[in-house]
């Protein structure tokens, strides 16, 4: 299994409500990370996890609460969001650091908030 | 990291070789350079990586300047798959900012029938 698998591929919210993005990988990849991208925008970094622990949190809004439960699995916990969230959430995974194989991104959950 | 600079969007025509220029003036000895693609509506795909030598695999050749300032990617006979944003990143291995993907605007590459 050489994919990143994200789920649901697509969100609708209110803004009160509380969801989960989820994130997979059979890879074995130690560090796992969450971006978000907004349309026609960069993948932007939002949190690092190296052996599931969170190493890198790039001052992201506590509404998005990460969680590595295993190995495997990344979650990312919404809660109380803003319409200005609204965008394609990134997962991506890898081995090393990403320096001799690159980062391996899943196909993304494209999060609505009305 | 190292800063980037890309043209904006480019065109080719299916068939042709597509060759994205990236100028990193300012790179570090120990920096390398790494291309990943977007095609719309999926993840970004990482493509290929080099130090100093030129590197080619089965997707792309990457052409490397002695200097080291400016960097090639070379698509050897563009299909219209390849219409994607091609994005150049420079990064450092090590420490915990090495371990960070940070993306720029990237090219917006339009493969032409």
């Amino acid at each position: 299994d050489t994919e990143v698998t994200q789920t649901p591929k697509h969100l609708v919210m209110g803004m009160t409500n509380k969801k989960s993005l989820k994130c997979e990988q059979h890879m074995g990849h130690r560090a796992m990370y969450w971006y978000k991208q907004k349309a026609k925008k960069p993948p932007e970094l939002m949190f690092v996890y190296s052996y599931e622990k969170l190493s890198i949190n790039e001052s992201v809004p506590s509404r998005f609460s990460p969680e590595c439960p295993n190995s495997s699995l990344l979650n990312l916990h919404l809660h109380a969001l803003q319409p200005e969230d609204s965008a394609l959430y990134l997962c991506a995974s890898s081995q090393d650091g990403g320096f001799n194989y690159g980062y391996t991104f899943g196909s993304g959950t494209r999060l609505t908030v009305v | 990291d190292a800063k980037t600079t890309q043209p904006t969007s480019m065109d080719c025509a299916e068939g042709r070789a597509a060759n994205l220029p990236c100028n990193h003036s300012t790179i570090s000895g120990n920096e390398y350079v790494y291309w990943y693609r977007q095609i719309h509506s999926q993840g970004p795909q990482y493509i290929i990586h080099g130090l100093k030598n030129n590197e080619t695999n089965e997707m792309a050749s990457l052409i490397i300047t002695e200097d080291r300032k400016s960097s090639t990617l070379i698509l050897p006979h563009a299909t219209l798959r390849d219409t994607a944003v091609y994005y150049c990143i420079v990064r450092a291995p090590g420490g915990n900012a090495g371990n960070m993907l940070t993306f720029g605007g990237g090219t917006r590459l339009m493969v032409k029938p």
